[in-house]
């Protein structure tokens, strides 16, 4: 089975600030990973993915994410802060195992609040 | 491209009735997933369609849920008897091609179920 956590209910930072959202993953095989974000009455919104090769992966919006194998890891930054960039970040997972299936299963999101 | 597009927006249903919700997918998007969230919680993983092939369907999904996609284009969800449980929002996404590629979601279609 596959599963995502993060295990920060909110991330507060103030503006021109490092943002870090953390996720961690459980997979059988290698993962596919994601972030997506969600802004009030909208719905979730790409940022990035890591599929293979550099670990360091670049998204929109001046995000990346750096996929750690041995640590389980995905974390998501920004290296400065925007007050726009509150919303509700959610990391997710698929196995490459092709018997895992094809669902995406997500973390339960991470609010982040960048204040002025 | 005119996105994921998801009617209705908002449902509001008496327990033990029927409702049904619409999904039109990115046109030639062949993969359609829904998905339901409550408040708080991440998306939870509902059933997954290629073209016209319901290939998966989460172990949590009640019978009252059924999903179809005849074509191979917009989908349907139902929930028969609805209860207050229910309640959450609705969410459909669709992608091509393969496992890697990433997801594009509608806004939903909140349930709320008295």
């Amino acid at each position: 089975a596959q599963s995502v956590a993060q295990p920060e209910d909110q991330v507060n930072v103030a503006e021109g600030n490092p943002l870090t959202v953390k996720c961690t993953y459980s997979v059988s095989g290698n993962p596919y990973l994601f972030w997506y974000v969600q802004y009030p009455n909208r719905g979730l919104q790409f940022l990035l993915k890591y599929i293979t090769g550099d670990n360091l992966v670049k998204g929109s919006y001046g995000f990346e994410a750096e996929f750690n194998k041995s640590q389980t890891s995905f974390h998501l930054k920004k290296p400065s802060a925007l007050v726009s960039d509150s919303a509700l970040y959610f990391c997710a997972v698929r196995d490459m195992d092709k018997a895992a299936g094809n669902k995406l299963t997500f973390g339960g999101g991470t609010r982040v609040l960048v204040k002025p | 491209d005119t996105g994921v597009s998801q009617n209705p927006r908002h449902k509001i249903t008496k327990r033990g009735q029927n409702v049904t919700f619409r999904c039109d997918p990115i046109s030639e998007h062949n993969r359609l997933y829904w998905y339901r969230q409550t408040l708080g919680q991440g998306p939870e993983f509902l059933t997954y369609f290629q073209n016209e092939a319901q290939l998966e369907k989460s172990r949590l999904l009640s019978d009252r849920f059924s999903a179809e996609r005849p074509k191979g284009s917009f989908s349907t969800l139902e929930i028969q008897r609805t209860e207050q449980g229910d309640s959450a929002m609705y969410l459909c996404a669709s992608s091509s091609r393969g496992a890697n590629e990433k997801l594009f979601f509608g806004s939903g279609t909140q349930l709320s179920v008295l």
